[in-house]
């Protein structure tokens, strides 16, 4: 199947700094990246869908101004937590979805970044 | 009412087993259904498609039931590494956006 990273695998920050995750789609080129949050013992919540070249959807509840989505290219996206706190700690996950023709529907998900917010 | 449902368990079963999750789903313009395994700690993995006409890959079997909005997973001689979590999924297509809902998943422990 195609590959998709994430990086950084896991990271550890203090309270009221920003991290980035990185998303790329390392084989096909992805116009609608994902991004998933999931919390212990939770399901997956989708936070928002990223499209290359506009602004990012987000899901109801999820603040746009704290989780920043820069999709610049079909490689590419970023999620930027901004002033992150301790109830952000979580398991973030992007996946990305190949064009269409390509696994209908399907989408390729990232080895998840770890976040832990001192 | 949550939009997919499903008993997290854990099932606790003896190696070479014959294990069934289930699931429902709440919104019934929905097209399109899966089955990931997701290990602990990591992301979540394909498992399988799943369509009316039910379907079959290797010792994984599952079903569709649009009627009563039930998606079924069989496993078949569980083995030690079936351990995981099994998600099931559903995406309500383009007019939902194309998003996938994931249900909290079952948890599977495969004993010796």
């Amino acid at each position: 199947g195609a590959v998709v990273s994430q990086h950084p695998s896991w990271v550890i920050c203090k309270s009221g700094t920003s991290v980035k995750i990185e998303c790329r789609s390392l084989d096909f080129q992805a116009t609608t990246m994902f991004w998933y949050r999931q919390f212990p013992k939770q399901s997956l919540m989708l936070m928002a869908t990223s499209n290359e070249g506009s602004k990012a959807t987000y899901e109801q509840g999820v603040e746009k101004d704290k989780f920043l989505i820069n999709h610049a290219s079909l490689t590419l996206s970023t999620l930027t937590v901004t002033s992150a706190h301790p109830e952000d700690s979580s398991f973030y996950i992007c996946s990305a979805r190949p064009p269409p023709g390509l696994a209908p529907n399907e989408q390729f998900f990232g080895p998840g970044t770890r976040l832990t917010v001192l | 009412r949550k939009e997919v449902e499903q008993d997290p368990g854990p099932f606790n079963v003896p190696e070479g087993a014959t294990v069934a999750f289930n699931c429902t789903y709440s919104n019934s313009a929905s097209q399109s259904f899966f089955w990931y395994r997701q290990d602990c700690r990591k992301e979540p993995k394909l498992l399988m498609s799943v369509y009316s006409s039910g379907n079959e890959d290797g010792r994984f079997t599952a079903q569709l039931n649009r009627a009563s909005q039930y998606i079924s997973l069989l496993i078949r001689d569980s083995k030690l590494s079936d351990s995981a979590t099994y998600l099931c999924v559903v995406n309500i297509g383009v007019g939902g956006g194309n998003k996938l809902t994931f249900g909290t998943g079952t948890q599977l422990k495969v004993e010796l």
